[in-house]
């Protein structure tokens, strides 16, 4: 089946360091891939996504690159920020598994301290 | 409304009684999810609708859980006979469509407590 695999947290980093999440995924089919991050208080909303081999999905300074090869789909930003504080959780829909949902890893909490 | 809203936003219970929780997906979104969140497990697939149907309940923990979408609009989630382990968050999402590309919106949860 279906599953993803990601870095167990917490993390914590000083502002300005450099992130990497690891996440690695199992599925059938060609998956898209996706990034969720959920702030203290809030609800899970998409960070980033990618939908094909090499593709990279970017936004708000972080970065995630399909990697087929390796099965994998590593969160990296350069520069963190006390905002960037929360919980992040990698994802992935099989297409080939018709209407199948979003299956997720348990998630990682990112603590930034200034 | 502009997001997808859940109701209660928190709901304490005592073991044994039935709860209720509600969601309130985007306008127009026609898939609809309820996720569960527990504390060091992630995200659990609970069930799915397209419209008013549900074509994969396999993530119903047992048949004390139930749902229903009525209108292709509103869902509720039904508990039945609560249990201290069905305690944790309460996840709804939704989407335009089906298709595997395209975003879930998430509301902000339920929190279930059972005493």
């Amino acid at each position: 089946g279906n599953s993803v695999t990601q870095m167990e947290g917490p993390v914590t980093l000083s502002e300005e360091a450099f992130l990497t999440i690891n996440c690695t995924y199992t599925a059938t089919g060609y998956p898209s891939l996706f990034w969720y991050v959920q702030y203290p208080g809030e609800g899970l909303q998409l960070l980033l996504k990618a939908t094909k081999a090499d593709d990279k999905g970017s936004n708000k300074g972080f970065e995630a690159t399909y990697r087929k090869e390796t099965t994998s789909f590593h969160l990296e930003k350069g520069s963190v920020q006390v905002s960037d504080s929360a919980v992040y959780f990698c994802a992935l829909s099989s297409y080939s598994s018709g209407n199948t949902p979003l299956v997720f890893g348990k998630g990682t909490r990112l603590s930034v301290i200034a | 409304g502009a997001g997808v809203s859940q109701s209660p936003s928190n709901k304490v219970t005592e073991k044994g009684k039935d709860v209720e929780l509600r969601c309130d997906p985007i306008s127009g979104h026609t898939a609809l999810y309820w996720y569960r969140q527990s504390l060091g497990q992630g995200l659990e697939f609970l069930i799915y609708f397209q419209g008013n149907s549900a074509p994969d309940k396999s993530g119903l923990p047992s048949d004390r859980f139930s749902a229903e979408r009525t209108g292709g609009s509103v869902s509720t989630l039904t508990i039945q006979r609560t249990q201290q382990e069905d305690s944790a968050v309460y996840l709804c999402a939704s989407r335009y469509s089906s298709a595997n590309t395209g975003e879930l919106f998430f509301g902000e949860g339920s929190r279930l407590t059972v005493l």
